[in-house]
């Protein structure tokens, strides 16, 4: 398996546009999270979906925020309109069940918000 | 609900001394217990993990052990490396059903020659 796959690996887009991120998490995996870095506020868990149910979204910051999980293969998480202070590093990750789950992570979006 | 707790950073210590990067957690049930390392400029990676009570994950030369009476996963590395310099991520994740995965904030270790 390729792994957790993010794209794109980089975004520079203007403030007010709509960004979209994407990711596709290692298949048989039914938890997928995502997540954003910033050297203010750290890792911080925005969403998490279990068999493509989105179970708690308390993480995302406001409104402009929106994450999708269409199948199990592929998830979006949605910025309209983008902001300067979104600009961070937004992680997707997946896990599978049992007790040998463990999270695996994309590569990340850097995504800057001008 | 749960959480990771790990001491501040950052570390900064001496090519070849004793690395430890305390993590305490609380979580109901069993949970699985996991440190992440990330790179400058890449995302985490699964360093060591341990599944259940006085389990004992290790990898690169790196240990935690899980201990349930102290609610506790420290990691400690014997002699580190300049190439250790990271960000470290102590998590949980639960053993409930939706497998959520929590973690701490990180520790940023620097390691000088």
């Amino acid at each position: 398996d390729a792994g957790v796959i993010q794209s794109p690996r980089h975004e520079v887009t203007e403030m007010g546009q709509e960004v979209t991120l994407r990711c596709k998490p290692i298949s048989g995996h039914n938890s997928l999270f995502w997540y954003r870095q910033t050297m203010m506020r750290g890792l911080e868990l925005l969403i998490y979906f279990n068999n493509n149910v989105p179970i708690d979204d308390s993480g995302m910051p406001e409104d402009r925020f929106s994450a999708k999980m269409p199948n199990a293969s592929f998830s979006t998480l949605k910025i309209q309109p983008s902001e300067p202070r979104d600009s961070a590093v937004y992680f997707c990750a997946s896990s599978s069940t049992g007790t040998r789950a463990e999270a695996f992570f994309g590569q990340g979006t850097r995504l800057t918000v001008v | 609900g749960d959480s990771v707790t790990q001491m501040e950073g950052p570390v900064t210590l001496s090519e070849e001394a004793f690395l430890t990067i305390n993590c305490t957690y609380t979580a109901t049930g069993y949970p699985s217990l996991f440190w992440y390392v990330q790179y400058p400029g890449e995302g985490l990676q699964l360093l060591l993990k341990a599944t259940k009570a006085d389990d004992k994950g290790s990898n690169k030369g790196f240990e935690a052990t899980y201990r349930k009476e102290t609610t506790s996963f420290h990691l400690e590395k014997g002699s580190v490396q300049v190439s250790d310099s990271a960000v470290y991520f102590c998590a949980l994740l639960d053993s409930g059903g939706y497998q959520k995965v929590t973690f701490g904030t990180g520790t940023k270790l620097q390691v000088i020659p």
